[in-house]
């Protein structure tokens, strides 16, 4: 069956820091890949997400790049604020099941000033 | 509209008390989604209703009842829930890209506690 693995946390950073969260999938099918982002007592907000092999997601300083031929979808900033910490999700949709996403087990990151 | 707006934010009811979540969204998107999420885990799905019927439904307990009375609202109906039903009930919609990935947007949820 389809899955996703990510890193375990907690991760904690200081400011400015480098930042890598490893997920990797197992799927049948083409998936997409999505990271969701949750801040304390809200609900998940889409990071960013890509469809196809050698696709690159960005948003706010964020990006990951879909591997295909290492199943993996690594969400990656290059200076870390205060303001990221949250739990990341790392997750898979395949293509006609309705949208339901597979999650990772999320992994809560703490940024220090 | 971008947004997935669930009422109550926090509920607290007693396992005889019957209640219910309410979720909306206005960008007129064809499925709708209940998650539910405990503490320190990632959200698990519920439901799935495409086109307001009912799609999915992950095996769960009948002590909670789904309901999509019009593409843009869906509501979760609660009676005789037990303590371990606690958690936060997260409600989504979405719609396919250009891609043809379907891209779901999630509420803030809504903070259930079953005494």
């Amino acid at each position: 069956g389809n899955s996703v693995t990510q890193m375990e946390g907690p991760v904690t950073l200081s400011e400015e820091a480098f930042l890598t969260i490893n997920c990797t999938y197992t799927a049948t099918g083409y998936p997409s890949l999505f990271w969701y982002v949750q801040y304390p007592g809200e609900g998940l907000q889409l990071l960013l997400k890509a469809t196809k092999a050698d696709d690159k997601g960005s948003n706010k300083g964020f990006e990951a790049t879909y591997r295909k031929e290492t199943t993996s979808f690594h969400l990656e900033k290059g200076s870390v604020q205060v303001s990221d910490s949250a739990v990341y999700f790392c997750a898979l949709s395949e293509r006609g099941s309705q949208g339901n996403l597979i999650f990772g087990k999320g992994t809560k990151l703490s940024v220090k000033p | 509209d971008t947004e997935v707006t669930q009422t109550p934010k926090h509920l607290v009811m007693g396992m005889t008390n019957k209640k219910s979540l309410k979720c909306e969204q206005h960008m007129g998107h064809r499925a709708m989604y209940w998650y539910k999420q405990k503490a320190k885990k990632p959200p698990e799905l519920m439901f799935v209703y495409s086109y307001e019927k009912l799609s999915i439904n992950e095996s769960v307990p009948s002590r909670f009842s789904p309901e999509c009375p019009n593409s843009s609202l869906l509501n979760l109906h609660l009676h005789a829930l037990q303590p371990e039903d606690s958690a936060l009930y997260l409600c989504a919609s979405s719609q396919a890209d250009r891609s043809g990935a379907n891209v779901l947007t999630f509420g803030a949820g809504s903070r259930l506690t079953v005494l």
